[in-house]
């Protein structure tokens, strides 16, 4: 069974640009959330699906991040304009309700 | 509000040494707590959980942990290291079983000598 899978792997963009990560959850999943990690810190919660519904965003550092997660089933967070305090490593994970949390490998991106 | 205090950023322990990573926690709730292992190169990878009853909780790879509501703290233990333990590992805390917005600790990254 495929884990968590994210992409791009690693990504670098010049400030102001903007860069689309996407994370495949494991295939049943109804929650997916996402979590990063800047550079120094710990990791922090931006937001969880449960399905195609935003179920808690209260994470998301502002509105420059946009994330979605259309039909349920792959998710899409959205980093535009990028600044460079937005470096770092971004996870996915998904789960059953009640179950087990599995993480992706994460999508390093360096603003520069 | 919770939040977890790992004490060491860097531990290096030689191999076959008794392997202990601190984790201190603060919730207004029962906590929830898990540790993750992330190694080079991949994922977090979860190493065990506590949500309720005994209170020393058994992982993967010969980890264990014990809760201790009096002093706050969920310490990982390994009695014996192996170089392939080599990681960073992570306390986190949620505020339900069901709940996984974890307040994860900074890390504690350990490296075993030869």
């Amino acid at each position: 069974e495929a884990g968590v899978t994210q992409f791009p792997s690693h990504s670098v963009i010049e400030k102001g640009q903007t860069v689309t990560l996407r994370c495949d959850p494991i295939s049943g999943h109804d929650n997916l959330y996402w979590y990063r990690r800047v550079m120094g810190k710990e990791i922090k919660f931006l937001l969880h699906f449960v399905k195609e519904s935003k179920q808690d965003e209260s994470g998301m550092p502002n509105n420059r991040f946009l994330a979605e997660r259309t039909g349920g089933t792959y998710s899409t967070l959205k980093v535009q304009p990028a600044e460079l305090e937005d470096s770092g490593v971004y996870f996915c994970a998904s789960s059953f309700t009640g179950n087990t949390i599995y993480f992706g490998e994460g999508s390093w991106l360096t603003v520069v | 509000a919770q939040s977890v205090t790992q004490l060491g950023s860097h531990v290096s322990v030689s191999e076959g040494a008794l392997v202990l990573l601190r984790c201190n926690y603060s919730s207004s709730v029962p906590p929830y707590l898990f540790w993750y292992v992330q190694y080079p190169n991949q994922g977090l990878q979860l190493l065990l959980k506590y949500t309720t009853g005994a209170t020393l909780v058994k992982g993967i790879n010969g980890f264990e942990a014990e809760f201790k509501k009096s002093e706050t703290s969920f310490h990982l233990t390994k009695p014996s290291a192996h170089m392939s333990d080599a990681a960073e590992y992570f306390c986190a805390v949620s505020p339900s079983p069901n709940d996984y917005k974890l307040s994860f600790g900074a890390g504690t990254t350990v490296t075993v000598r030869a």
